[in-house]
């Protein structure tokens, strides 16, 4: 079956730097998306990723191994309004797409 | 900015009702998509759209249909409402076919819905 596996649950402080793993098992690959997703609202759009290696996005980067099966949200000088779920998603041979349960993000000051 | 928009934010029904969520966009967007998130699960599909008045399952279609009469409008139907169907509902679009780049979701801010 295919799958796709990310923590439930991150709490870091605010002005630091977190990772947000997601790692995948999926009938193909065509593309790694991330998406942010407050709560009560729409996810919305942060990065996407077809090649392996790192897209930087001002405070956010997301990396891409394909080899691996394995992709990272990074998230630097964080800020309170950071705190969100992160919705991993990956594009299969069909060009469908397969999200994670998401990871919430809790920021501490 | 694309906008897409749904109808209701929060609805309670009672099982056996029938139920209409309806979403619209605003650019002209081809794909539309319906999901429902449950806690601890990724997104799941339920229908999707790549043009008016066609439509395709998505993994979980069972208990409802969709509607798409205009290119901006897009309707999911539950027929007769059961307590299991109780979820947030998230209606998406996006531009071009399924393999063009990135062909990025913009959803709407969904809608709640409680069978009682």
């Amino acid at each position: 079956g295919q799958n796709i596996d990310q923590p439930t649950e991150m709490t870091a402080t605010e002005g630091a730097i977190v990772q947000i793993n997601c790692t995948y098992q999926t009938s193909g690959f065509n593309g790694l998306f991330w998406y942010q997703q407050h709560a009560g609202e729409a996810p919305t759009f942060l990065s996407y990723n077809v090649l392996d290696g790192l897209e930087e996005k001002g405070r956010f980067s997301s990396f891409l191994s394909r080899s691996k099966g394995y992709s990272y949200l990074l998230l630097k000088e964080l800020q309170m309004k950071d705190s969100a779920s992160y919705l991993c998603a990956v594009r299969d041979s069909n060009y469908q797409l397969i999200w994670g349960a998401g990871t919430k993000l809790i920021i501490k000051p | 900015d694309v906008k897409v928009t749904q109808s209701s934010r929060y609805l309670v029904k009672r099982t056996g009702e029938k139920v209409f969520l309806e979403c619209v966009q605003d650019m002209d967007h081809e794909n539309m998509f319906w999901y429902r998130q449950d806690p601890g699960l990724g997104l799941r599909l339920i229908y999707f759209s790549y043009d008016v008045k066609m439509k395709e399952k998505g993994d979980i279609p069972e208990g409802y249909s969709v509607s798409r009469e205009k290119k901006e409008r897009f309707s999911l139907i539950l027929e007769s409402a059961s307590t299991n169907q109780t979820s947030m509902y998230l209606c998406a679009s996006s531009l071009g076919t399924s393999s063009s780049g990135a062909n990025v979701l913009t959803f709407g801010a969904g809608s709640r819905l409680t069978v009682l």
